[in-house]
């Protein structure tokens, strides 16, 4: 079956410019979560949607970052006036419930680079 | 999703060996845990999960167990394969009120032909 998808797989763009990542989740999944992955480092929690709650935007890291979920389905991140220290790949992942009854399922991602 | 790390921890073991990896949690809370393998350029996939009311659980070639006591888990993979070459990520869930996945940093496994 079809996974989580993410558009574009690469990007590269000049600082200051903004950026938009797409996540298309998988059919049915209510949860959706980003996670930044940078060169030498874990994963960190950026943000999370579930169902039509109120998103937990405790993980992003400046308010140059906003996402949102549209239909309950597809998902974009945008970033604003882009700097080199956002050059990482961004991860997006669904669930079918809750955390605990079933895991998260990551797409490929997204490879930023700040140039 | 890019292989994490220069300095990630490596296990190299030589094909056909058991794999044994190792994660130290840092909640006694947590209640829910996963491995995750992450292959070059790809993100990470779903290997096993268990609730923190068991110890042990069994998939195909893998088995996680899970040591409460000293917060310990561990991945253990049988007859380990080329394919399993890849970056292996543990993850916990901080409580039953958590929605969160906090990962570790990540183990290495180079498998030697």
């Amino acid at each position: 079956g079809a996974g989580v998808s993410q558009s574009p797989s690469n990007k590269v763009t000049e600082k200051g410019k903004d950026v938009e990542l797409r996540c298309d989740p998988i059919s049915g999944h209510t949860a959706l979560y980003w996670y930044r992955q940078s060169l030498g480092q874990g994963l960190e929690f950026l943000i999370y949607f579930q169902g039509n709650s109120a998103p937990d935007k405790s993980g992003l890291p400046s308010d140059r970052f906003s996402a949102e979920r549209t239909g309950g389905s597809v998902s974009t991140l945008t970033i604003q006036r882009t700097q080199q220290e956002d050059s990482a790949v961004y991860l997006c992942a669904s669930s079918l419930g809750n955390l605990g009854d079933s895991p998260l399922h990551f797409g490929n991602g997204t490879r930023l680079t700040v140039t | 999703g890019e292989s994490v790390g220069l300095h990630l921890p490596t296990l190299s073991v030589q094909e056909g060996d058991n794999s044994i990896i190792n994660c130290a949690y840092s909640n006694s809370a947590s209640d829910y845990f996963i491995w995750y393998k992450q292959e070059s350029g790809k993100g990470p996939q779903f290997i096993i999960d268990i609730r923190s009311n068991m110890d042990k659980r069994q998939g195909q070639r893998v088995t996680v167990l899970l040591n409460k006591t000293v917060k310990h888990l561990s991945l253990q993979i049988a007859a380990t394969q080329p394919g399993d070459s890849a970056v292996y990520f543990c993850a916990e869930k901080l409580g039953s009120s958590s929605y969160k996945l906090i990962f570790g940093s990540g183990t290495r496994l180079l498998v030697r032909p």
